[in-house]
């Protein structure tokens, strides 16, 4: 099976650009979750998605936003890029189950220039 | 705020000996705990997780022990390679809820 699929791998762009990510789970993961990752920091929840339905957001502004398709995968958006967007940005998928662990994909690497 | 907290940013060991990450968690609705390793490049993968009903969890090399009362849990790995070497992260979260909650992350650099 593959495992999360994310792209772009980087991506770099200016102030007040506009950005899509996306992000494939594995098959058969229902749920996908957002994380920004800032330089040595640990990542931090952006969002999760689970059959379609925003399930949870973390303190992120509403230039953030986010979406999943029926086939479970999924964009994150970010409008209005500032500097401080600049980071790795995590995809995760998990079952579903209560318990079971989430699986990242690589991530994209966004810089702000 | 930062609900976990791992507060060793780095950790050298030689190669055989014992590793030791420590983790502390400040929110006391947290009853699932885990582990993940990161290489750099790649995004982190599970290590090893720990329910609050559990006091130890073990794994091949890798052992997780609890301390709900401390609000401190620790990563053993035993024996130590060099390809252990990698960015370590505490993670916790609600059962209730999938969002995680991660402490900062501990470099580990295993020594030949």
């Amino acid at each position: 099976d593959a495992g999360v699929t994310q792209s772009p791998t980087h991506l770099i762009k200016t102030r007040g650009q506009q950005v899509t990510l996306r992000c494939s789970p594995i098959s058969g993961h229902k749920s996908v979750s957002w994380y920004q990752q800032v330089l040595g920091q640990g990542p931090q929840f952006i969002f999760q998605y689970y059959e379609k339905e925003e399930r949870g957001r973390g303190n992120f502004p509403d230039r953030f936003s986010a979406r999943q398709f029926p086939n479970y995968s999924s964009e994150l958006n970010v409008n209005a890029l500032l500097l401080g967007d600049s980071a790795l940005y995590l995809c995760a998928g998990t079952r579903g189950t209560v318990l079971s662990p989430l699986h990242f994909g690589n991530g994209t690497r966004l810089t702000v220039t | 705020d930062q609900q976990v907290k791992q507060n060793s940013p780095s950790l050298s060991v030689q190669e055989g000996r014992i590793s030791i990450l420590n983790c502390d968690y400040t929110n006391s609705m947290f009853d699932y705990f885990l582990w993940y390793k990161k290489y750099p490049a790649e995004g982190p993968t599970f290590l090893i997780s720990i329910s609050s009903i559990k006091d130890k969890n073990e794994d091949g090399r890798f052992t997780v022990f609890l301390n709900k009362s401390a609000k401190h849990l620790s990563l053993h790995i035993v024996p130590s390679q060099p390809g252990d070497s990698a960015v370590y992260f505490c993670a916790a979260r609600n059962s209730n809820d999938y969002k995680l909650s991660f402490g900062a992350g501990t470099t580990v650099t295993v020594r030949a």
